[in-house]
């Protein structure tokens, strides 16, 4: 049973550089969240995504967008990059259909570090 | 607003203690309560707990939720050095999980 992966799983960018995270959910499931986590704090919302559209956002500004495709896999993108952007970037899982659960299974994140 | 807090926010023992971790929330539209162990990347699952008073228990790991008084606390017997890690608490509220800071659990043998 495949878990979630997420690519790539370490970065190096630099200020103002635009950068792209993908994720694949766990098998069978269907709901994609981001989250950010910096050093030493819990992990962050950024956002859902269900049914190829983002469901609800957490307090993160425009320059963080996402997408999900018919196969429920889903890409994360941040715009003109800004030092504090570095973070460990996860991709959670999730089923919202027949048998809903809060449970969200977590990839291995990338490591994304701005200079 | 919404905030979910865990104590302490680092604990140090030795092997074959018996350690107890604290979360507390104020979330509207509760829906449920998670505990994570986080040792490198991911956080790897560990309970969800939805009914108050109702024990869940996996091998040296027990938690227990009182939606009353709106705490959960994550219990570890025996520690081992293998259960150094974060313990992260986060509560399902609409469609997201808010988190807290975490606890850093450090077992020295």
């Amino acid at each position: 049973d495949a878990g979630v992966t997420q690519s790539p799983t370490h970065l190096i960018k630099t200020r103002g550089q635009q950068v792209t995270l993908r994720c694949s959910p766990k098998s069978g499931h269907d709901t994609v969240s981001w989250y950010q986590q910096a050093l030493g704090q819990g992990p962050q919302f950024i956002f859902q995504y269900y049914e190829e559209e983002e469901r609800q956002r957490g307090n993160f500004p425009d320059r963080f967008s996402g997408h999900q495709f018919p196969n429920y896999s889903s890409e994360l993108n941040v715009n003109a990059l800004l030092l504090g952007d570095s973070a460990l970037y996860l991709c959670a899982s999730s089923l919202e259909g027949v048998g809903r659960s809060d449970t969200q299974y977590f990839g291995p994140g990338t490591r994304l570090t701005v200079l | 607003e919404d905030k979910v807090v865990q104590s302490p926010l680092s604990l140090v023992v030795h092997e074959g203690d018996t350690v107890t971790l604290n979360c507390s929330y104020e979330v509207t539209n509760f829906r449920s309560l998670l505990w994570y162990k986080q040792e490198k990347k991911a956080p790897t699952f560990l309970f969800m707990l939805t009914s108050s008073g109702i024990e869940k228990k996996s091998g040296r790991l027990s938690s227990i939720l009182d939606n009353k008084e709106l705490f959960s606390i994550l219990n570890i017997t025996a520690t081992q050095t293998g259960d150094s890690a974060v313990y992260l608490c986060a509560v399902g509220s609409n469609y997201q999980l808010i988190w807290g800071a975490g606890t850093k659990l450090i077992i020295k043998p």
